[in-house]
């Protein structure tokens, strides 16, 4: 069964970079799409972009100023940078494995980490 | 970007009775070439992770109970619960993968009357 795990820092100074990574076990990272997907506390849900595993990344034009995503299949895992945060991207952020039948919806999730942007 | 919105944002309904949740697209998510609707619905209780329930607008995940349906094409949408059961209370999104950047409806909470 693959499992998902993310990990990072909880709390972030605004102005300053997120950094997640999201660990891949049960199963080859260099298959499939991978994405990141984020939850503002109490709100919906925002597409922040994905990687495939050639390394073709696209990112939510929103967001795409700020956002790297990258593979890292040495280690199975893929991550996420987020530069010159601020509290409006205090979330709790998702990774997820695309399925086999499109990368747009997941096959298995991570359980999501809170990140909070605050001094 | 492809807009999504749902109604209503909230819904009581009794148990074993039936609940409808509504999404609608901005644009038509339905890809002619190969006649399907690229829309997905999710289940998140609180405190958990979103779950998949029907992805190509009515195709049911593995494991997913057969009293949740979907339905609907283009623009159009409809996630039914036939008969309400009290773990069913949750929030419920609708989402388009038909084009990038992915978008997901506002959601909508479910409750017991």
């Amino acid at each position: 069964q693959v499992q998902l795990q993310e990990s990072g820092p909880g709390l972030v100074r605004p102005s300053e970079t997120l950094s997640l990574t999201c660990t891949v076990s049960g199963g080859s990272i260099s298959t499939y799409y991978w994405s990141w997907v984020r939850q503002p506390p109490g709100k919906g849900l925002e597409w922040i972009g994905f990687i495939y595993y050639t390394g073709t990344t696209t990112y939510n034009p929103s967001l795409e100023s700020r956002v790297t995503i990258s593979l890292d299949t040495s280690k199975n895992q893929f991550s996420l940078k987020l530069s010159s945060v601020t509290a409006a991207d205090t979330a709790v952020y998702y990774c997820w494995r695309g399925s086999a039948a499109h990368g747009g919806f997941p096959s298995f999730w991570g359980q999501g980490t809170l990140v909070t942007v605050s001094s | 970007d492809i807009v999504m919105t749902q109604s209503p944002d909230s819904l009581a309904v009794s148990l074993g009775e039936r609940a409808t949740i509504n999404c609608k697209s901005s644009q038509s998510v339905l890809y002619s070439s190969n006649n399907k609707n690229y829309l997905a619905w999710y289940q998140q209780k609180p405190g958990q992770t979103p779950k998949l329930l029907i992805y190509w607008a009515s195709t049911r995940e593995s494991g997913v109970p057969d009293r949740f349906s979907g339905s609907g094409s283009g623009t159009d949408f409809t996630l039914t619960i036939s008969s309400l059961q009290a773990e069913d209370v949750a929030t419920y999104y609708c989402q388009q993968y038909y084009s990038t950047p992915y978008t997901f409806g506002q959601g909508t909470k479910l409750e017991i009357k």
